[in-house]
């Protein structure tokens, strides 16, 4: 299994709604990573865990909450967004350590649209 | 100037045809990855290389330290390798995981 799966595909919620998006993966990595890419534009990084514990929060506001439950499951709870963060949300993970030379497993991403 | 400088921004081309992709960066890398984004989202990571060439299929990645430059080349291209192609550099003591995206090329082959 190399796969990273991210569900659900697509979100659409309001400005008053609590939600969560799920990544998982079964190859033992033990880095695991969100990105936010809005409409043509590259990946921005927003956390990093590193031994399932967060290494890296690149100045995201408080209504993206991380969490990272086990080795496999890395979850992003929402909450109170803003209609500019509608975006594609991006998980990714790699092998050993959450390093610039470690090749970066991606998955599909959730397409989220905040109203 | 952006550290990571990608050319060109758009491509088309015919099936069948040599297609190259370059990417310029100004900083010192531990890595550069060249990745793969269809439209409707999801990225593949094609390449990670810090010296040399790779080669995987119809893909070859190139890179050259002491010039700052990597190149993706796609031989006998087809319309599936119609995507957007991302460079990506890791930095020498940058944030742990923390890439540096290029704006990346939009690549179009037609049948």
């Amino acid at each position: 299994d190399t796969e990273v799966t991210q569900t659900p595909k697509h979100l659409v919620m309001g400005m008053t709604n609590k939600k969560s998006l799920k990544c998982e993966q079964h190859m033992g990595h033990r880095a695991m990573y969100w990105y936010k890419q809005k409409a043509k534009k590259p990946p921005e990084l927003m956390f990093v865990y590193s031994y399932e514990k967060l290494s890296i929060n690149e100045s995201v506001p408080s209504r993206f909450s991380p969490e990272c439950p086990n080795s496999s499951l890395l979850n992003l709870h929402l909450h109170a967004l803003q209609p500019e963060d509608s975006a594609l949300y991006l998980c990714a993970s790699s092998l050993q350590r959450a390093a610039t030379n470690e090749k970066l497993f991606f998955g599909s991403g959730t397409q989220l649209s905040v109203l | 100037k952006n550290e990571v400088e990608q050319s060109p921004q758009n491509l088309t081309a015919q099936e069948g045809e040599f297609i190259t992709i370059n990417c310029s960066y100004s900083v010192g890398i531990s890595a550069l990855h060249w990745l793969q984004q269809h439209p409707g989202g999801g990225i593949v990571s094609l390449f990670m290389l810090s010296s040399g060439k790779k080669k995987h299929g119809r893909l070859i990645a190139t890179i050259n330290i002491q010039e700052k430059h990597s190149s993706l080349h796609i031989t006998a291209s087809h319309p599936r390798d119609s995507a957007v192609y991302i460079c990506a550099v890791g930095l020498f003591g940058g944030s742990q995981g923390n890439l540096i995206f290029g704006k990346g090329t939009k690549l179009s082959v037609k049948p």
